[in-house]
C-alpha cells in the first residue's frame, strides 16, 4: 500500500524568506502526487500535481514542485513567503481512486 | 462549473445523540465521493468513499455510517455519537479521470460534549 510521509509538522520561515515544505512517499510505481493547502477551517485546495512529463511542476499562488524519483520525494517550494502563506499543506499521492495524504505541515510566518 | 456543498458548516452534539452530514455536488456526473475525518492536530482519515449511487466502501470501521441516495449526495450518519466522532469532516469529489485530483466542500465541524 502506498504512504506519505511529510517529516516537518511545524515550519516558521520570516516573509520574503524561501520556504521548502518536504514530501516523501513510498508506493512501487510511479504515483500521481498532489499538493493541497488548508486555511483554518477551510477546506483543502489544490496547488498543484504531477502525474508525467516534466519533473518541475508550477502551481498556483507562487508554488512549485520537483518531483524525484531516486528520493521518493516531491518537495514543494517557494522563493519568497507572503503572510498569506501561513496555512497547512498537505502532500498526497493518487493511486486509482485513492487519495493518500500525508499528516501536514503548519506553516508559520514571521513578520 | 463544478462546486461541492457541505452543511451544517458547524455541530454541536450531545454523546448519544445522532448525526447526519450532507454533502452535494453540482455540475458533473457520476463523481466518486469521499469522506474524510480530521482529528484535532492529526492528518485526513479517508472515512467512506463511492463510486456510484448505492456504492459504499468503508476504509475504518467505527461508528459511523455513510449512504449515496443519489448520484450527487453523499451522507455521513451516526446513531449514537461517541466523544471521539468529534472533529471536522470533509468531503471531496473525483471525476472519472484516473489521474484527476480531489476536490474538497467547505468541512463541517462537529463538537460532541
Amino acid at each position: 500500500a502506498q504512504s506519505v510521509t511529510q517529516p516537518d509538522i511545524h515550519i516558521t520561515v520570516s516573509e520574503g524568506a524561501s520556504l521548502e515544505l518536504r514530501c516523501n512517499y513510498s508506493y512501487g510505481a510511479t504515483p500521481y502526487l498532489f499538493w493541497y493547502v488548508q486555511s483554518p477551517g477551510q477546506g483543502l485546495q489544490l496547488l498543484l500535481k504531477y502525474f508525467s512529463g516534466d519533473t518541475l511542476v508550477q502551481g498556483i499562488k507562487g508554488f512549485e514542485a520537483e518531483f524525484k524519483r531516486s528520493q521518493s520525494s516531491f518537495n514543494l517550494r517557494k522563493p519568497s513567503v507572503h503572510w498569506s502563506d501561513a496555512a497547512e499543506y498537505f502532500c498526497a499521492v493518487g493511486v486509482g481512486n485513492m487519495l493518500t495524504f500525508g499528516g501536514g505541515t503548519r506553516l508559520m510566518v514571521k513578520p | 462549473s463544478q462546486t461541492i456543498h457541505q452543511w451544517p458548516a458547524t455541530l454541536v452534539q450531545p454523546v448519544g445523540s445522532p448525526l447526519s452530514l450532507e454533502c452535494t455536488v453540482e455540475g458533473t456526473s457520476n463523481p466518486n465521493l469521499y469522506w474524510y475525518r480530521q482529528a484535532a492536530g492529526r492528518g485526513l482519515q479517508l472515512l467512506f468513499y463511492s463510486v456510484g449511487i448505492g456504492q459504499i466502501s468503508s476504509e475504518v470501521p467505527q461508528n459511523l455510517s455513510a449512504s449515496r441516495p443519489q448520484d450527487r449526495q453523499f451522507i455521513l450518519s451516526s446513531k449514537k455519537l461517541l466523544l471521539s466522532d468529534s472533529g471536522f469532516y470533509l468531503c471531496a469529489w473525483k471525476g472519472l479521470v484516473v489521474t484527476g485530483e480531489l476536490f474538497f466542500g467547505e468541512g463541517s465541524r462537529l463538537t460532541v460534549l
